[in-house]
């Protein structure tokens, strides 16, 4: 069966300071992954997707970055990080139809 | 402009109290509705997968149904561990990837 794997659960960081959270798929080969940040009360804001290796497609202009450098590993980066980039960022997976699949996410603060 | 409401923001029951959730759409051709449920701190746990008008699909206490503009998630009798944010979400058939629009959710508070 696949799992997917996403980490750290919680991180504190400055202002400032660089970001790389990360992203695994286990038991499935080739599969469309995405990253989506959660704010409190509000729906899940897509950030990044990817339909396959070095192919990465933003949805909205930011301070972050995303890259793929395996087939089953995303990648979620910023060199500077920012107040507003606080909050919950969850890792997704899917085949090329059906429903995506998530990770546990990762809650972000910034001081 | 493709869009997903999901109604009421809160609902509280009575464990045993029967109610629906209700999530309205707006999409330029619908691929897909699709229904999570999340806890708090966890990322969302898919439950079901809708196609076409008419369709239910079933699992425990909770029953999904879609029409041609909205979905309904029922909850018969449900109990404390119900508690949780309920997710719709639509894929469009435009979008060119396997792409979800989400609603805001609907958080339940089932209590003894």
């Amino acid at each position: 069966s696949q799992t997917i794997h996403q980490w750290p659960a919680t991180l504190v960081q400055p202002v400032g300071s660089p970001l790389s959270l990360e992203c695994t798929v286990e038991g499935t080969s080739n599969p469309n992954l995405y990253w989506y940040r959660q704010a409190a009360g509000r729906g899940l804001q897509l950030l990044f997707y990817s339909v396959g290796i070095g192919q990465i497609s933003s949805e909205v202009p930011q301070n972050l970055s995303a890259s793929r450098p395996q087939d089953r590993q995303f990648i979620l980066s910023s060199k500077k990080l920012l107040l507003s980039d606080s909050g919950f960022y969850l890792c997704a997976w899917s085949g090329t139809r059906g429903p995506q699949h998530f990770g546990d996410g990762t809650r972000l603060s910034i001081l | 402009e493709d869009q997903v409401t999901q109604s009421p923001e809160a609902l509280r029951l009575q464990e045993g109290e029967s109610s629906s959730l209700n999530c309205s759409y707006t999409v330029s051709g619908l691929r897909g509705l699709f229904w999570y449920r999340q806890d708090p701190g966890k990322g969302p746990e898919f439950l079901f997968t809708l196609y076409s008008a008419g369709e239910e699909k079933e699992k425990e206490r909770l029953k999904a149904t879609l029409t041609k503009k909205e979905s309904f998630l029922h909850i018969t009798a449900p109990k404390p561990e119900d508690s949780a944010t309920y997710l719709c979400a639509v894929q469009p058939f435009s979008g060119g990837y396997n792409k979800l629009i989400f609603g805001a959710g609907t958080r339940l508070a089932v209590h003894p």
